[in-house]
This record gives structure tokens, sequence and C-alpha cells, in this order.
């Protein structure tokens, strides 16, 4: 089975200061890879997904992840946060292809907190 | 465009009630699922389904039942609530075919069993 690692569970940046979230997974095959983020209340919403193509994938707001395929990671990245990037932050695979369907496998999270 | 609606927001339950939660999507997704939100443990996967009349079970399924009759709807059964299945709950469709689609999720409803 899957299983995907975030190994920051609670991260305290001040604004302006970069930020950069680790995820690993396991799955050793073609995959798909996820950052959703959640802001306190509110439901996930996709800040940016790698299928195929360019490693580097540019999301919303100025968030980008790059997928090393030889370290099993994707990790996220953002060189200045915002006080308004408060929240939480996942990572998520699920398997190439429509063979895997579109099952989901997430990490624990990981906490944000955007100091003034 | 509504997306995935989901009702109730909050609902609290006694130990041994049933309840159903409901999820609506208008996007005519084939594929929905239902996740579970616990502190520290990400979302897991209870139950999903590819289309009308195919369901199938995730990663967590005790306790939960599901349905899927129209490709529209794709409501969560707690058939005899228990502490346990205190938790935010989570709705999710997407498209099925075609690799990376967009997994859109509905806003959350928090349960409470007391």
């Amino acid at each position: 089975a899957q299983s995907v690692s975030q190994h920051n569970h609670h991260v305290i940046l001040s604004e302006a200061a970069s930020l950069e979230l680790g995820c690993n997974y396991s799955y050793g095959g073609t995959v798909n890879l996820f950052w959703y983020v959640q802001y306190p209340g509110q439901h996930l919403q996709l800040l940016l997904k790698y299928f195929s193509g360019d490693p580097l994938v540019k999301g919303i707001k100025g968030f980008e992840a790059e997928f090393i395929k030889s370290k099993f990671s994707f990790n996220l990245r953002k060189p200045s946060v915002q006080w308004s990037d408060t929240a939480e932050y996942f990572c998520a695979v699920n398997e190439g292809l429509t063979g895997g369907g579109n099952k989901l496998t997430f990490g624990t999270g990981t906490q944000l907190k955007v100091e003034l | 465009n509504a997306g995935v609606t989901q009702t109730p927001k909050f609902q609290v339950l006694k130990t041994g009630q049933s309840m159903t939660l409901q999820c609506a999507q208008d996007m005519n997704h084939e594929y929905m699922s239902w996740y579970r939100q616990d502190p520290g443990m990400g979302l897991r996967l209870i139950h999903y389904s590819v289309g009308a009349g195919i369901t199938d079970q995730g990663e967590v399924p005790n306790g939960y039942n599901v349905s899927r009759s129209t490709t529209e709807d794709f409501p969560l059964r707690l058939l005899s609530a228990a502490p346990s299945q205190t938790s935010v709950y989570f709705c999710a469709s997407s498209r099925i075919q075609g690799a990376g689609n967009t997994i859109y999720f509905g806003e959350g409803s928090w349960l409470t069993v007391v």
C-alpha cells in the first residue's frame, strides 16, 4: 500500500521567510502528486498537482513543488510567505493512469503558522 | 456551479444513533468518495464509488455504509454511531478518465458522537 510522509508537523515562520515543506511517498510506480491547502474552518483546496512533464510545477498563490522521482519526493516551496498562508498543508498521491482510480493517500499534514 | 455540497455541516449524535451525511455534486463526475479527517492522521478514505451502482471500501470502512443510486448523490450512513466516529467528514468527486484528475472536496461535515 502507498504511504505518504510529511516530516514537518508544525512550522512557524515570519512573514517574508521562505518555505519548504517536505513530502515523500512510497509507491514505486507511476504516480500523480498533489498539494492541498486547508484554511481554518474551510475545505481542502488544490494548490498544485503533478502527473507528467516538467517536474517543477507551479500552482496558485505563488507556490511551487518539485517532483524528484529518484528521491520519491514532492516538496512544496514558496519564496516569501504571507500571514494569509497560515493553514494546514497536505501532500497526497494516487497511482498513475486510471488503474488506481482517483483514490488519494494523504500525508498527515503540516500546520503552518506565519507570524507578522 | 455549486461543486460538491455536503449536509449537514454540524451534527451531534448520541452513541447508538444513526444518521446519513449527504453529498451531492453537479459536475457529472463519475468518481465520488468519502474521507474522514482526524488530528495528526490526515484524511483517510472510507468508501468510494466509480459510478452509479458501484461502491467499494477504502482504508477505514467499518461502521459506515454507502450507496450510489444516481451519478449526483453519494450518501454516507452511520448505522450505530460510536464516539470513535467523531471526526470531520469530507466528500470528494472527480472525473475518472485520464491521469492527474483534480479531485474536488466539499466543505466538510463536523460530527460529534457523545
